[in-house]
């Protein structure tokens, strides 16, 4: 199946740095990717849409100006926690779209997850 | 709207014994669910997904799910559960037919613990 990589796997920070995630499909385009957020024995809860070549989507109650997306390539989409606070501590998981053969049908594919801590 | 209940928090089962995952779903279209997987510090893996073919859906070692719109239900099963089956399990939701396309809606998960 498709492979999707996220880096760093775990990063620790100073309270009011920015903090910049990668994530990328290794195999295949994604011209949609979503980044989640999990807290701990939490659920996942999306907090974006990133669309190659435009901008971000956002879901309601995040803040656009703090949680900077951006997907500059087919294989990349970025997530960058501006000014983090140890609010912002917590476990962020992209997952790239891919159609699955079906008529309009697609498949999501989920990578590692990034662990943030801020200190 | 959409939205998944995962009916327990927790659930504990012995080694070589059945498992029942209670999932239920609230949609007003015809949904797609699927079974995640997460281990400690791992991805998530899907297990099975249903969309609209055969109501009974066998996925990914030895699980499967049945689709049940009179109940609005769609339960993870096993027959015989295994060690490695220890992990954190999340219903989920997609609506519409362009399965997939958008987000998916997550339900709060259950942690299955297999004891020895």
């Amino acid at each position: 199946g498709a492979v999707v990589s996220q880096h760093p796997s775990r990063v620790i920070c100073k309270s009011g740095t920015s903090v910049k995630i990668e994530c990328r499909s290794l195999d295949f385009q994604a011209t949609t990717m979503f980044w989640y957020r999990q807290f701990p024995k939490k659920s996942l809860m999306l907090m974006a849409t990133s669309n190659e070549g435009s901008k971000a989507t956002y879901e309601q109650g995040v803040e656009k100006d703090k949680f900077l997306i951006n997907h500059a390539s087919l294989t990349l989409s970025t997530l960058t926690v501006t000014s983090a606070h140890p609010e912002d501590s917590s476990f962020y998981i992209c997952s790239a779209r891919v159609p699955s053969g079906g008529l309009l049908t697609y498949e999501q594919y989920f990578g590692p997850g990034t662990r943030l801590t801020v200190t | 709207a959409q939205s998944v209940t995962q009916l327990d928090s927790h659930v504990s089962v012995s080694e070589g014994t059945p498992v029942l995952l209670r999932c239920n779903y609230s949609s007003s279209y015809s949904p797609s669910l699927f079974w995640y997987v997460q281990h400690p510090n791992k991805g998530l893996q899907l297990l099975l997904k249903y969309t609209s073919a055969a109501t009974l859906v066998k996925g990914i070692n030895g699980f499967e799910a049945e689709f049940k719109k009179s109940e609005t239900s769609f339960h993870l099963t096993k027959p015989s559960a295994h060690m490695s089956d220890a992990a954190e399990y999340f219903c989920v939701v997609s609506v519409g037919m362009d399965t997939g396309r958008r987000a998916l809606t997550f339900g709060s998960g259950t942690r299955l613990q297999v004891q020895p």
